[in-house]
């Protein structure tokens, strides 16, 4: 069965620094989605990022980067600039491209202070 | 607006009640799923359905049934309720039609099991 670990239940940083929150899973699939998901305190889920296993390279989108190690099974957001407003719940997912079983980590919650 | 939409948004339920959650998408995805939320747990994947007519358990499915009446709804069901079901529960839809897998959630139902 899939897991999927995030070690760091919470994070802070200082606005326009960077951030790095981890995430690693487990799998025995080799075709799989990872995705970073943000949820304010409005409880809306909201997709950071995402990434196809099969691809070698990292995705990046604005501020938002991952760093995707298949080998080793981790899959870590770094977040450059940040801003009070990337203040959130951010959780990492699994989703099996064989069945569409998706799982979340635990969340991080991360806090952005001025 | 397209989307998910969960009803109720928020129940109270004395222990031993049943109810259902009712999830409905109009994107015409295939899959669908069942989490709940509680605090430091993350999402947890109760049920899913990754086409219509089917359902497979997810990380906690005890004390809950599901239905997938076409490929627009997935409801949830409580049977007997307790107090350990106490949570808030999303529903999210997604395809991979286009070739990325899109995951689009609800905004949550709230519900309180006395």
């Amino acid at each position: 069965a899939q897991t999927v670990t995030q070690s760091q239940p919470e994070m802070s940083v200082q606005e326009a620094e960077t951030v790095t929150l981890s995430c690693t899973y487990d799998t025995s699939e080799n075709n799989y989605y990872l995705f970073w998901y943000k949820q304010p305190p409005s409880r809306q889920m909201i997709l950071v990022i995402r990434q196809e296993a099969y691809k070698q390279q990292n995705a990046t989108e604005n501020r938002f980067s991952v760093n995707f190690q298949k080998a080793a099974k981790s899959f870590s957001l770094k977040i450059s600039d940040s801003q009070l407003g990337d203040t959130a719940m951010y959780f990492c997912a699994f989703l099996s491209y064989n069945t569409d079983k998706l799982i979340f980590g635990t969340g991080t919650r991360l806090q952005v202070f001025p | 607006n397209a989307g998910v939409t969960q009803t109720p948004k928020f129940q109270v339920l004395k222990t031993g009640q049943s109810m259902t959650l009712q999830c409905a998408q109009d994107m015409n995805h295939n899959s669908m799923y069942w989490y709940r939320q509680d605090p430091g747990m993350g999402l947890r994947l109760i049920y899913y359905s990754a086409s219509e007519g089917t359902t497979d358990k997810g990380e906690v499915p005890n004390g809950y049934n599901v239905s997938r009446l076409n490929k627009r709804e997935f409801s949830l069901r409580l049977e007997s309720a307790a107090p350990s079901q106490t949570s808030v529960y999303f529903c999210a839809s997604s395809s991979r039609s286009s070739g990325a897998n899109v995951l689009t959630f609800g905004a949550g139902s709230r519900l309180t099991v006395l």
